[in-house]
């Protein structure tokens, strides 16, 4: 089993420019989500999705969007990349239910720099 | 408001000096701690998870514990293989979304 998959694993983008991560998971989890990992700040919760077919904003969503392509896949799309979406991606699933499964299982991760 | 703070930020320890890390929480209705290891340009990698006080959990030289208020990451003997940073969260809001909310980590460094 590979887990959670994440591609690219690195990407430089110019201001403006617009792009996807993709992330898929084969442990057939419902429960999908993207964060963002910077310097003193944790993870970050963008969005998530809690079953196929939902998704829903987390944290710190502005200038994101998400797919939910199917149980196994969850992207991610910078519409008009800014400098300050660069960061390092994860994505992550689980198959929270009663009072079990929260725990989540993470991709390598997406480092991404805008220019 | 649901809240994690890790401390110390970083921790040098000598191979074979004991430590423990501490992960301060406040949630409405504990659902599950977890505690991740996440190497330098890795994702974070899933040790344990405690549902209720005076629960603990052990693997090779770490040991989870968790009470009301904290939960703590025993390190026995460190060995320089275990330096990495080490994460906290705890399941976060209502329902079965799954969500969970993070500490900042505390980064340990072991030198041989």
């Amino acid at each position: 089993n590979a887990g959670v998959t994440q591609t690219p694993k690195f990407q430089v983008l110019k201001t403006g420019q617009s792009m996807t991560l993709q992330c898929a998971q084969d442990m057939n989890h419902n429960s999908m989500y993207w964060y963002r990992q910077d310097p003193g700040m944790g993870l970050r919760l963008i969005y998530y999705s809690a079953s196929e077919g939902t998704t829903d904003k987390g944290e710190v969503p502005n200038g994101y969007n998400v797919s939910r392509l199917n149980k196994r896949e969850f992207s991610l799309r910078l519409e008009s990349a800014a400098p300050s979406q660069t960061s390092v991606y994860f994505c992550a699933s689980s198959e929270p239910g009663q009072g079990a499964g929260y725990e989540q299982y993470f991709g390598p991760g997406t480092r991404l720099t805008v220019t | 408001e649901d809240q994690v703070t890790q401390s110390p930020e970083a921790l040098r320890l000598q191979e074979g000096e004991s430590s423990s890390l501490n992960c301060s929480y406040t949630v409405s209705g504990l659902r599950g701690l977890f505690w991740y290891r996440q190497d330098p340009g890795k994702g974070p990698e899933f040790l344990f998870t405690l549902y209720s006080a005076g629960e603990e959990k052990e693997k090779e030289r770490l040991k989870a514990t968790l009470t009301k208020k904290e939960s703590f990451l025993h390190i026995t003997a460190p060995k320089p293989e275990d330096s990495a940073t080490y994460l906290c969260a705890v399941v976060h809001g209502s329902g079965n979304t799954g969500k969970l909310i993070f500490g900042q980590g505390t980064t340990l460094q072991v030198k041989p």
